[in-house]
């Protein structure tokens, strides 16, 4: 079974400018999510889409990050204009379903690594 | 908002020496989840908890859950190099329409040989 997939795996971009990142998910998993994890932290969600819907987006810097999950499976997150503490890796996972507990493990992909400068 | 807190963040043990991180969490959880996330690879899922008090073993990894509800632990017994990384535990909190799982900052293990 492929895992999550994600792209591009590192990025360096001045401050100002715009970056977007990319995810495929697991095949058949209705929920997708996007964590931001600055070096020595534990992820902290961004996003959750179940399907191609927004089931939690109340951390997500509105003003400069967008998301979408369009026909339900790939996802892009930007970041428009980016700011040097946006520096992070971008971590995309994806689960069955997010509102079923026996069936919510998450899959984490590979992450993206953001340097802003 | 929901605070999950990690302890210790560090932890330097001598191959063969055992290994606890504790997880406490502000509000009283629905489940609470483990991750291990290997030094520049992503977090691995390693097991889910529900029930108050429950305590699960994998190998030499065992995971217990409070029987409040609040907190967690993870202990390894006799480490091996193999076991190093950080280990995240991430709650999701009670309530209708909480899917947001919130992790700690993690507890990054280091084994001597």
């Amino acid at each position: 079974e492929a895992g999550v997939a994600q792209s591009p795996r590192y990025k360096i971009i001045e401050k100002r400018q715009s970056v977007a990142f990319w995810c495929n998910p697991i095949s058949g998993h209705a929920t997708l999510y996007w964590y931001q994890q600055i070096l020595g932290q534990g992820p902290k969600l961004l996003i959750q889409f179940q399907n191609n819907g927004v089931v939690d987006d109340s951390q997500l810097p509105k003003d400069r990050f967008s998301a979408e999950r369009l026909k339900g499976v790939d996802s892009t997150l930007k970041i428009q204009p980016a700011k040097l503490e946006d520096s992070a890796v971008y971590l995309c996972a994806s689960s069955v379903t997010g509102t079923s507990f026996s069936a919510d493990t998450q899959y984490f992909g590979p992450g993206t690594r953001l340097t802003v400068l | 908002g929901q605070q999950v807190m990690q302890i210790p963040q560090y932890q330097h043990v001598q191959e063969g020496e055992d290994f606890t991180t504790y997880c406490n969490s502000s509000t009283t959880l629905s489940n609470i989840q483990w991750y291990k996330q290997r030094p520049g690879g992503h977090p691995v899922f390693l097991i889910q908890l529900v029930k108050s008090g429950e305590v699960k073993k994998q190998k030499r990894l065992t995971f217990q859950f409070g029987e409040a509800k609040k907190n967690s632990s993870l202990h390894i017994t006799a480490t091996q190099t193999t076991d190093v990384g950080t280990y995240f535990c991430a709650g999701r909190s009670t309530g209708a329409g909480s899917y947001q799982l919130t992790f700690g900052k993690g507890t990054k293990l280091s084994v001597i040989p």
